[in-house]
């Protein structure tokens, strides 16, 4: 079975500093990868997925993430952080196979603060 | 694409009462989920439907859920005899399908908290 893994569960930084939100993954075969921001009270809304071209992935929001292979990780960057970033972020990962019928498994989450 | 609709957003009922919740998926979808998403966690699976056909159930999903899209468009879950652990929100998923493609990301409504007394 698959599992995510999200070092942190709240990464609090500065308005205009580096956003670092981690996550790896568990799995034999490299998953679809996905990252969603979730607003109090509101749905996931996707930020980006990877899929299998660039291993650099550009969102919404000015975030990007990077697939490392080596690393089984997929950790998602915003270069300067807006205080309208504020939220929970999942990473979540789905089985390229369809015997899986291609089901989100989810991180725990982090909750990003961001200091004025 | 007006999004993918759930309706109530909100539930309060006492413990032991049913109730049933809606979910409207993007029109063109014809693949819907279902998860359920408890404080501090993030969404678990409950179920999947491909068209009107029910596909997958999780092991979450207990006798007391049951869950239909009759006619491969909206979707309802029912939860029968409700009872304090079943309080989270539950979340609407659907993408479009075809073939093998599982690349293509699945598109959240709001949810329905639900909250038992």
């Amino acid at each position: 079975a698959q599992s995510v893994t999200q070092l942190g569960s709240h990464v609090s930084v500065s308005e205009g500093a580096l956003v670092l939100l981690r996550c790896n993954y568990s799995s034999s075969v490299p998953p679809y990868l996905f990252w969603y921001v979730q607003y109090p009270n509101q749905g996931l809304q996707l930020l980006l997925k990877y899929t299998s071209a660039a291993t650099l992935v550009k969102g919404i929001n000015g975030f990007e993430a990077e697939f490392k292979k080596s690393e089984t990780s997929f950790h998602l960057t915003k270069p300067s952080a807006h205080m309208s970033d504020a939220a929970e972020y999942f990473c979540a990962v789905s089985d390229r196979s369809g015997g899986s019928n291609y089901k989100l498994t989810f991180g725990k989450g982090t909750l990003l603060t961001v200091n004025p | 694409d007006t999004g993918v609709s759930q309706d109530p957003r909100h539930k309060i009922t006492k413990r032991g009462q049913n109730v049933t919740f809606r979910c409207d998926p993007i029109s063109e979808h014809n693949r819907l989920y279902w998860y359920r998403q408890t404080l501090g966690q993030g969404p678990e699976f409950l179920t999947y439907f491909q068209n009107e056909a029910q596909l997958e159930k999780s092991r979450l999903l207990s006798d007391r859920f049951s869950a239909e899209r009759p006619k491969g468009s909206f979707s309802t879950l029912e939860i029968q005899r409700t009872e304090q652990g079943d309080s989270a929100m539950y979340l609407c998923a659907s993408s479009l399908g075809q073939g093998a493609t599982g690349n293509q990301p699945q598109h959240f409504g709001d949810g329905t908290r639900l909250s038992i007394l």
